[in-house]
């Protein structure tokens, strides 16, 4: 079946420095990948959309500066978190949506939890 | 706007039915997943319907009515095992195809 990672799986890293956060398909290709932030005890929220080779569209209320997207490659996309601060702490999920697929079934990534101290 | 609204909570004993309920009102529509999600890990998919009815799966069905922007997932043969979040999602048109999710229901089995 279709498997999405995410590295790191968690990250602490210290206020006011920077962290990149990776999502792969292992074993298809990917136009599409979604980030996700998901705090405690709250439902997931689309951060921002990346599609192969072309900017990202990021949702309302997401700062472009601040959450850098990258997805360079069609089996490879990153998240930057640029001068991170204790209220970025989440739990970050990525997803991406198959190439081929019929099913317009997102799979989804483990997630990566950030801690900034 | 988009608006996707569960129960915040709920509590089932092992062996039971719950049903979970979604109402949905958003600017298109694309289809309607249901997920699963144990605490501190990803969300697993459990369904889709775009078309109105029923969805069986085991031990897992999802109905839809698009007329009525409704939506409920069916868990029979309740085990402890499926305590967790289970969030209504609703994918918008066109080529991106996000989807909007709800703010997710805990459902909690008890013995």
């Amino acid at each position: 079946g279709a498997v999405v990672s995410q590295h790191p799986s968690w990250v602490i890293c210290k206020s006011g420095t920077s962290v990149k956060i990776e999502c792969r398909s292992l074993d298809f290709q990917a136009t599409t990948m979604f980030w996700y932030r998901q705090f405690p005890k709250q439902s997931l929220m689309l951060m921002a959309t990346s599609n192969e080779g072309s900017k990202a569209t990021y949702e309302q209320g997401v700062e472009k500066d601040k959450f850098l997207i990258n997805h360079a490659s069609l089996t490879l996309s990153t998240l930057t978190v640029t001068s991170a601060h204790p209220e970025d702490s989440s739990f970050y999920i990525c997803s991406a949506r198959e190439l081929a697929g019929g099913t317009y079934e997102q799979y989804f990534g483990p997630g990566t939890r950030l801690t900034v101290t | 706007g988009q608006n996707i609204d569960q129960p915040t909570e709920m509590t089932a004993t092992e062996g039971a039915i719950v049903q979970i309920n979604c109402t949905y009102q958003t600017s298109g529509f694309n289809g309607l997943f249901w997920y699963q999600q144990h605490a501190g890990e990803a969300p697993t998919f459990l369904s889709y319907n775009v078309l109105d009815g029923l969805e069986e799966k085991g031990r897992f069905s999802s109905f839809l009515s698009r007329s009525k922007g409704y939506s409920y997932l069916l868990l029979k043969e309740l085990q402890m095992k499926d305590s967790a979040s289970y969030l209504c999602a609703v994918r918008t048109p066109g080529n991106t195809g996000k989807l909007i999710f709800g703010q997710g229901t805990t459902l909690q089995v008890k013995p």
